[in-house]
């Protein structure tokens, strides 16, 4: 049974960089059918995208945080990694870790992982 | 602002039927299948409904999807207590070198 787990500083100081990693264990993450990347929601409020990545290396990114973010794989810890730099209070939310494909955005989500900004 | 736009609440008595509306464009909805996703209280969302109307193994069928245009929408027959949720929608949007979108998201009350 595939499971994703989120790992990484739950506390990041304004202007800093954020950064996560998730571990995907029941699968590979080298399989081609799928993109691994991450989802955010801020405390009340909506889901927001932040960006894929498919083996072959094709990333995409939300436009809006496209200037900050970078997703990588690295297979040979079955890991999916996000920084966010220059991290501002609007970056505070619950960060997400999703395998999704062509026809969804995540098919399967981790349980999160809660990241505040602050001094 | 979201770039999907759901209505912010909906509600329902059990057993009834209630519908969740999802408003997009043509780069969207308009060329692209829609996802659904519910997330219930403290949890992680889920996956209810991929490719506008497929639904993932384990979900039950009085969960449909459907399109018409740049609209979409979200169908709960035999509504019941345990459907009380936050649901959103997403899809693919082909400008600015693709990206998902995501609804603002709708909260379902069974009343």
């Amino acid at each position: 049974q595939l499971q994703l787990q989120e790992s990484g500083s739950g506390l990041v100081k304004p202007s800093e960089t954020l950064s996560l990693a998730c571990t995907v264990s029941g699968g590979s993450i080298n399989d081609n059918s799928y993109s691994w990347g991450w989802i955010r929601q801020p405390p009340g409020k909506g889901l927001e995208w932040i960006g894929s990545m498919y083996n072959s290396g094709t990333t995409y990114y939300n436009p809006s945080l496209k200037s900050r973010v970078t997703i990588s794989v690295d297979t040979s810890k079955n890991q999916v990694s996000l920084k966010l730099t220059s991290v501002t209070a609007a970056d505070t939310a619950m960060y997400h870790c999703a395998r999704g494909d062509v026809v969804a955005a995540a098919d399967r989500w981790g349980q999160g992982t809660l990241v505040t900004v602050s001094s | 602002q979201s770039v999907l736009t759901q209505p912010p609440s909906a509600s329902g008595t059990p057993g009834q039927r209630v519908t969740i509306s999802c408003s997009g464009s043509t780069s969207n909805i308009g060329r692209n299948t829609v996802n659904w996703y519910q997330q219930l209280p403290g949890a992680a969302p889920k996956l209810l409904i991929y490719h506008t109307h497929q639904r993932p193994s384990g979900v039950p069928d009085r969960f449909s999807g459907s399109k018409s245009g740049t609209s979409a929408s979200l169908a709960i027959s035999g509504l019941q207590s345990d459907d009380e949720a936050d649901y959103y929608c997403a899809a693919w949007d082909d400008s600015l070198n693709g990206h998902w979108v995501f609804g603002g998201g709708t909260k379902l009350t069974v009343l």
